[in-house]
């Protein structure tokens, strides 16, 4: 059975500093997504990463994918308030929309 | 463009009742999802639908149906309701299978 499991699940983090989320997964997947959810609020999309190596950026966020790892990392650069919300990855295929999602990391922000 | 939207918000039934929800996708994403969320089991697939049909399934009983009309709009519904199913029902619309989803802001449903 495909297991996602991401971590740290809690992450506070001063204003201004670097860290860095994980997301293994158990098996081979196609693509893997990243997805942010603000409390109360539902999920945004962030990213889709397709094939092994694949990078992408947008604003202080980037992410990562190691398919042979089976690891996906999420970046997060000089944190602002802004960015404290859930973040959850998600291992999927083609042509299926049963994504497996992890428990999701809740990152807070401080000045 | 519009987003997916989902009615209603917030929904209290008690345990034994049936209920149905309803998504409307974003224009021209014909396929639509239905996700559960709750604290414990956190986000788990419910189904999928593409033109019409079923196109995946989820590990649910089969109290949990759903249906899908020409228009791509989406109902889910929960039959002989338990105190369990409370959660929050996320429905996502995406043009294709295994594409970006786009999420709506899910129907909060309250079981006593």
């Amino acid at each position: 059975e495909l297991k996602v499991e991401q971590n740290p699940l809690f992450l506070s983090m001063q204003e201004g500093k670097n860290y860095t989320i994980y997301c293994n997964y158990s098996t081979t997947s196609d693509r893997l997504y990243w997805y942010r959810q603000d409390p109360g609020k539902s999920l945004e999309s962030l990213f889709v990463l397709l094939s092994n190596g694949a990078v992408k950026q947008e604003g202080r966020l980037m992410a990562s994918l190691d398919t042979k790892a089976r690891l996906s990392t999420l970046h997060i650069t000089a944190a602002v308030h802004d960015l404290s919300a859930t973040y959850f990855c998600a291992v999927g295929e083609i042509n299926n929309n049963d994504m497996r999602f992890g428990a999701g990391t809740r990152l807070t922000v401080k000045p | 463009k519009a987003g997916v939207t989902q009615t209603p918000r917030y929904l209290i039934k008690t345990r034994g009742q049936q209920v149905t929800l309803s998504c409307s996708p974003i224009s021209g994403h014909r396929s639509v999802s239905w996700y559960q969320q709750t604290p414990g089991q956190g986000l788990q697939f419910l189904f999928e639908y593409f033109s019409e049909t079923q196109r995946n399934k989820g590990n649910f009983p089969g109290r949990f149906s759903g249906r899908q009309f020409s228009n791509s709009r989406s109902e889910m519904n929960v039959s002989t309701l338990e105190l369990g199913d409370s959660a929050l029902y996320l429905c996502a619309s995406s043009e294709g299978s295994g594409e970006k989803l786009f999420f709506g802001s899910g129907t909060q449903l309250s079981v006593l």
